[in-house]
Order: structure tokens, then sequence, then C-alpha cells
């Protein structure tokens, strides 16, 4: 199994432009999330979903929108990029009472 | 004041040495994560804990819920340990399964 699945690996975006980061999973977990994590700083959660077609504002969701139309992918998606939006992020699964799979992470540079 | 706090931030051995990372946290929980991540940055799930102690390898993890306190350990610790070892909390079953994180302590292991 491939886990959890994240493109780009890293990604260089001009200041307004707009991108999606690619979370895919085949594990058929109901639960997925999507992180950031800043220099010094702890993961922030910025969307997660509980399931297909559901999906909810974590801690730090401004400037950022998901879509969950399969069990598999949960994409993130980046409208008018900001230069506060440099970091690496994260998209886990989980089955719900379990440990967690994360993917191997997105660096993105805002210019 | 962080709902989950890690101590040291930073720790450096030399190899051979017991290492001991803490955590604590301010809030109900349902689990607490130990999670390691690599430089190159690829998180990965070490523990999940809700009660007493866990072993693997010379990884030990320990939690006391009533002093909402958990530990992990290193025995016989090597260079291949260099990582950030990072605190999670899950704080209930209805909050969509997320994980509340630590900052993460930065561990360096000298040969």
């Amino acid at each position: 199994n491939a886990g959890v699945t994240q493109t780009p690996k890293f990604r260089i975006l001009k200041i307004g432009q707009s991108m999606t980061l690619q979370c895919t999973q085949d594990m058929n977990h109901n639960y997925m999330y999507w992180y950031r994590q800043d220099p010094g700083m702890g993961l922030k959660l910025i969307y997660y979903s509980v399931g297909a077609g559901i999906t909810d504002k974590g801690e730090v969701p401004n400037g950022y929108n998901v879509s969950r139309s399969t069990t598999e992918d949960f994409p993130l998606r980046l409208e008018l990029a900001a230069p506060s939006q440099t970091s690496v992020y994260f998209c886990a699964s989980s089955p719900g009472t379990r440990g967690y799979t994360f993917g191997s992470g997105t660096r993105l540079t805002v210019v | 004041k962080n709902e989950v706090e890690q101590s040291p931030q930073n720790l450096t051995a030399q190899e051979g040495e017991f290492i001991t990372i803490n955590c604590s946290y301010s809030v109900g929980i349902s689990a607490l994560h130990w999670l390691q991540q690599h430089p190159g940055g690829g998180i990965v799930s070490l523990f999940m804990l809700s009660s007493g102690k866990k072993k693997h390898g010379r990884l030990i993890a320990t939690i006391n819920i009533q002093e909402k306190h958990s530990s992990l350990h290193i025995t016989a610790s090597h260079p291949r340990d260099s990582a950030v070892y990072i605190c999670a909390v899950r704080s209930g079953e209805t909050s969509g399964s997320r994980l509340t994180f630590g900052e993460g302590t930065q561990l360096t292991v000298n040969p």
C-alpha cells in the first residue's frame, strides 16, 4: 500500500497565484486532515473531513478551501496566495480511533 | 499557554545515553500520540496511548492520566535516533479525532 500520497513535494508561488495540493490515501480511512507546520511551531489544523462529502474548518482555515468528493482524495486549495502561507503542509488520514498516517509533506514558498 | 507542552525543546546526548522527553497537556484526552519527524520532514507515528505503558524496541512511552503527563524514553540512544519528537493529543471522539500538537523536541545524538 502507498499510504498517504501528497503532491507536489515542493512549490514556489507568486503572491496572488492559486494552487491545489493533492492528497490521496489508499487505506479506506474515513478521517483526513490538512495541517501546516511553521518553523518552531506545532502543527496546526487547517481543515478536516470525517468522510466523503463532509468537511469542517480547523484552527487556521482562512485562505484555504477543501473538498472531499471521494474517500480517497482530499485536495487543499489555496486561493490568492500570500507570504503568510509559506509553510510545510502535511496531509494525514486515520480510521478514527487508531493511529494516523502522514504524507511526506509539501514545502510551499510564496514570494 | 499551549494545550500541549513538551520539554526540553532541544536535547543533545551521547550515543548510548538514556533519553527522556516529557509532554504535559491541559485538556481531557481520549488518546496521546508520540510522533517522530526526521530531517527531510516525514512524520511517523510511534505510539498511541490511552493508559499505562507501551514498548517498541528501544522506545518506551508512558502516560499518567491523572497527572496529564506522558514521557517518551529512548534506551541505548543511537545517532539514527536524531529527529524531532512530537507529542500530540486527541481530545475527544466527537471532535473529528483531531490532534493538538506540541512544538516538538529536537533530539541530537552524537557518536
